[in-house]
């Protein structure tokens, strides 16, 4: 199974700021998507991007992807407090999804 | 939009005593996983089940845990003798053509 490496592990800003996550990995993959999971909650699926794209944009959510670096980033614009979550990114090539140790945001009205 | 289903959300249980975890996956998902995730530790991935059988699992997934489908829309973890250590929110998702799907989770806390 394939990992994601999310970082920063932690990032505070300011309610209206803007959020930016990467994720760097090792192997070839087919897809990569981020989720989300609220404190003690479960997992959501925010995003996925295929390999061939470069950037995929869900409302306030803007990923990109690297192939060539092995690397993808998540921006959220014009945080909430609502944002406040931890953030994962992973990699679908052969299942199962493999989970790192996420970003933690943390959004200060 | 469908949803994967876990009951119950939270489940106490004391040391030594079987627990089983339900799960109702999407219906048209062929795939199903079992996912843990320890107090502030990473979510890992627990095993995997198709076609009526495991296709994968991890190291974690010894022979205190077994999962079935026992009727063709539960999905079951089952916890044998649990032990203190098993304390941990437990996740499934079931998997189709637009990817993985996670339900809510049954925290378990052993006693």
């Amino acid at each position: 199974s394939q990992q994601g490496e999310e970082d920063p592990q932690a990032l505070s800003i300011q309610e209206g700021e803007n959020a930016t996550m990467n994720c760097s990995y090792k192997t070839s993959i087919n897809n990569l998507q981020w989720y989300r999971q609220n404190s003690g909650r479960g997992l959501v699926h925010l995003i996925l991007i295929r390999s061939n794209e470069r950037e995929k944009h869900s409302g306030r959510l803007r990923v990109t992807l690297d192939t060539s670096k092995k690397s993808s980033s998540l921006l959220i614009t014009a945080s909430r407090a609502a944002d406040t979550a931890s953030y994962f990114c992973t990699l679908s090539g052969n299942t199962p999804l493999v989970f790192g140790k996420g970003t933690r945001l943390s959004v200060i009205a | 939009e469908p949803e994967v289903t876990q009951t119950p959300s939270h489940q106490v249980t004391q040391m030594g005593q079987e627990v089983i975890l339900r799960c109702v996956p999407i219906s048209n998902h062929l795939y199903f996983y079992w996912y843990r995730q320890i107090l502030g530790q990473k979510v890992e991935f627990l095993v995997s089940f198709y076609n009526n059988e495991i296709s994968e699992k991890s190291e974690i997934f010894d022979d205190q845990f077994s999962v079935e489908r026992p009727d063709g829309s539960n999905f079951t973890l089952k916890i044998r003798s649990t032990k203190l250590e098993d304390s941990a929110m437990y996740f499934c998702a079931s998997r189709g053509p637009k990817g993985y799907t996670f339900g809510s989770g049954t925290r378990l806390t052993v006693v």
